[in-house]
């Protein structure tokens, strides 16, 4: 069964780094992209971007200046680093797979990981 | 950026009737790479369709999806107590990948 457990502080001061990890099990970590999708609280979702096991990254312009996806293929992981959060920032994040096709449609998503953003 | 645009913003049915979802792309969607999700309170995303018709594994086949270009649609044919929630479609044919805003599917 695919998993996806996911975990990061949770509140966070302005101009501090946002940082999550999400763990992958059940399934070939090397046969897909690994994408962070975020949801404002009462909002729809946005998506952040995706990384692939050799590390090849594909980000939302509206973020790019302030995000760092990267991998560890050792351990099935991909993290997601957000630069100078502010309030904006505050939002439920989750990690996603892609459906087997190669879509990029998610069809397994992590638990989710509240992260505030408040002085 | 593809802008998503989904009506109406609130369907108000009773159990057991059909239910037809808009979502409208701001241009066209390359190869159809359009997917809806559905979304309860408290819970994640759940994938229902990818590739505008094409059911995500375990969705039952009361949920179809149709479309093409910029107009796609999303059909529950008989509404299951389950099924209210707040839909969303997404395109993923051009990057950034984006979503619409989402239509309530609430009971009448």
């Amino acid at each position: 069964q695919v998993q996806l457990q996911q975990w990061g502080a949770g509140l966070l001061k302005p101009s501090e780094t946002l940082s999550l990890t999400c763990a992958v099990y059940g399934v070939s970590f090397n046969n897909y992209y690994w994408t962070w999708i975020r949801q404002p609280p009462g909002k729809g979702l946005e998506w952040i971007g995706e990384i692939n096991h050799r590390g090849t990254t594909n980000y939302n312009p509206s973020l790019r200046s302030r995000v760092t996806i990267s991998v560890d293929t050792s351990n099935n992981q991909f993290s997601l680093k957000l630069t100078s959060v502010t309030a904006a920032d505050t939002a439920l994040y989750y990690c996603a797979k892609e459906v087997p096709t190669g879509d990029d449609a998610f069809d397994t998503w992590g638990q989710g990981t509240v992260v505030t953003v408040s002085s | 950026e593809i802008v998503l645009t989904q009506s109406p913003g609130t369907l108000s049915l009773s159990p057991g009737e059909r239910a037809t979802l808009s979502c409208r792309a701001s241009q066209s969607v390359n190869s159809n790479f359009l997917a809806w999700y559905q979304q309860k309170p408290g819970q994640t995303p759940r994938l229902l369709i990818y590739g505008a018709s094409s059911r995500a594994t375990g969705i039952p086949d009361r949920f179809s999806g149709s479309g093409s270009g910029t107009d796609f649609t999303l059909t529950i044919s008989r509404l299951e107590p389950e099924d209210f929630a707040v839909y969303y479609c997404q395109q993923y044919g051009s990057s950034p990948f984006t979503f619409g805003p989402g239509t309530n599917v609430d009971i009448k």
